[in-house]
């Protein structure tokens, strides 16, 4: 069975400064991986796919890349702001499920 | 475009009441999903349909749980009767299988608290 890890749990940083979220998945054998934000009581919002035939995806200040033979994926975060106060996750889709990590909750520091 | 549509947004019932949610995907979308997500965890899935078809039912607990997708679009998600246990954001989710991208996409999720 696919297990999606994220480290780390929590992260706190000041406001300005660039980041790195991690995920880990244990099967290479992936169709795609999805991140998403879910902010407190909301639903998840997609913020990018990564198909497994790429290497990387962007949007704005968001780069997500993706290694799939070493079972890893990173969402880098440019020059940081309160508002990306979220909970990250990412997901697995291996082409009947999607399996998800249980997230990395993100706090930027005004 | 409308996104996925869920209601009740917030539920509470006390234990062995029966409650139901209610879920309109993305239209278009032939694949729908419900998971459950207790606090700080991921979304886990409880089932999944490829149009009207539950194609994967296997984390549904069977004896109070029940779902169904009428015509393959909506779809109601039912528990009876509620445990204690079953207090958690329930989520339902969409997607177009099939496309090269296959990206899934949220509703918000109804909160229930079984007293």
């Amino acid at each position: 069975k696919q297990e999606v890890t994220q480290i780390p749990a929590a992260l706190s940083v000041p406001e300005g400064e660039n980041l790195v979220l991690n995920c880990s998945f244990t099967d290479s054998a992936i169709y795609n991986l999805q991140w998403f934000r879910q902010d407190p009581g909301k639903g998840l919002t997609s913020l990018l796919l990564i198909q497994s035939s790429q290497r990387e995806q962007t949007s704005g200040r968001l780069n997500a890349s993706l290694d799939k033979s070493s079972g890893r994926s990173t969402l880098y975060i440019a020059a940081s702001q309160p508002g990306d106060s979220a909970t990250y996750l990412c997901a697995v889709f291996t082409g009947n499920q999607f399996y998800f990590g249980t997230g990395t909750s993100l706090t930027v520091i005004p | 475009e409308a996104g996925v549509v869920q209601s009740p947004r917030y539920k509470i019932i006390e234990k062995k009441q029966p409650v139901a949610f209610w879920c309109n995907p993305i239209s278009g979308h032939n694949t729908l999903y419900w998971y459950l997500q207790n606090l700080g965890q991921g979304p886990e899935l409880l089932i999944r349909y490829e149009n009207e078809e539950a194609v994967d039912d296997s984390q549904l607990p069977k004896d109070r749980f029940s779902a169904e997708r009428l015509k393959g679009v909506d779809s109601t998600l039912k528990i009876q009767p509620a445990e204690l246990g079953d207090s958690a954001v329930y989520l339902c989710a969409s997607s177009l299988v099939g496309q090269n991208r296959n990206e899934q996409f949220f509703g918000p999720g109804t909160r229930l608290t079984v007293l």
